[in-house]
């Protein structure tokens, strides 16, 4: 069975400091992997996905991500992040085809300190 | 970007009474659309997924008989939450995806909060 981890729960970042929130992923097949943000009450805003080519993807926001198939990992990144980026982060990983709907991680609370 | 619009954004109804929640694909066709729920502070977990005129797939643990789904229009799907109690407080939010718009993923409604009291 597909999974996704997000090992941290909350991350606390200076404002201006670089940020990296880490995820793992279990599957059976070529993973598509997605970082989503969610501000409070809101839904879910696609931040960037991975399905294949280059492993370092740009998304908006100025965020980016590196897919790593020997890590099972696919961490997001910043290298400047901003009061407003203050919001929950989802990995989540998909079939290519998108007939089954997303597996998601629990999610990392990002707070900004100013 | 593909706009996918949920309605009502927040509802609070009665224990017993049923409740429909609305997603629409506002720009797209989408032939598949999703169901999840989020509990405070937790993840999104999949409910259902609804294929257009036909059935939905429910995961495992989920109730068919008390969280209805219908795909009616390639652009409409509708949960009815029925006979709610509440422990059926929670967001749910929709996704739909369409086959034109590439592989995975689908673009997600901004959710519906529901209170049962």
């Amino acid at each position: 069975a597909q999974s996704v981890t997000q090992p941290d729960i909350h991350i606390t970042v200076s404002e201006g400091a670089s940020l990296e929130l880490r995820c793992n992923y279990s599957y059976g097949a070529t993973p598509y992997l997605f970082w989503y943000v969610q501000s409070p009450g809101q839904g879910l805003q696609l931040l960037l996905k991975y399905f294949s080519g280059d492993t370092l993807v740009q998304g908006i926001k100025g965020f980016e991500a590196e897919f790593k198939r020997s890590q099972s990992s696919f961490n997001l990144r910043k290298p400047s992040v901003h009061w407003s980026d203050a919001a929950e982060y989802f990995c989540a990983v998909g079939s290519g085809g998108g007939a089954d709907g997303l597996t998601f991680g629990k999610g990392t609370h990002l707070i900004i300190q100013p | 970007g593909a706009v996918v619009s949920q309605h009502p954004s927040r509802v609070i109804c009665k224990s017993g009474t049923s409740v429909k929640i609305e997603c629409r694909s506002l720009d797209f066709q989408a032939t598949t659309m999703f169901w999840y729920r989020q509990f405070p502070k937790q993840s999104l977990m999949l409910m259902a997924t609804s294929n257009e005129g036909s059935k939905a797939t429910y995961e495992q643990g989920v109730e068919k008989d008390k969280f209805l789904i219908n795909h009616a229009s390639l652009t409409l799907s509708t949960l009815t939450v029925t006979s709610a109690h509440p422990e059926d407080s929670s967001f749910y939010i929709c996704s739909a995806r369409a086959p034109d718009r590439g592989h995975g993923g689908a673009f997600f409604g901004q959710g519906t909060r529901l209170t049962v009291v």
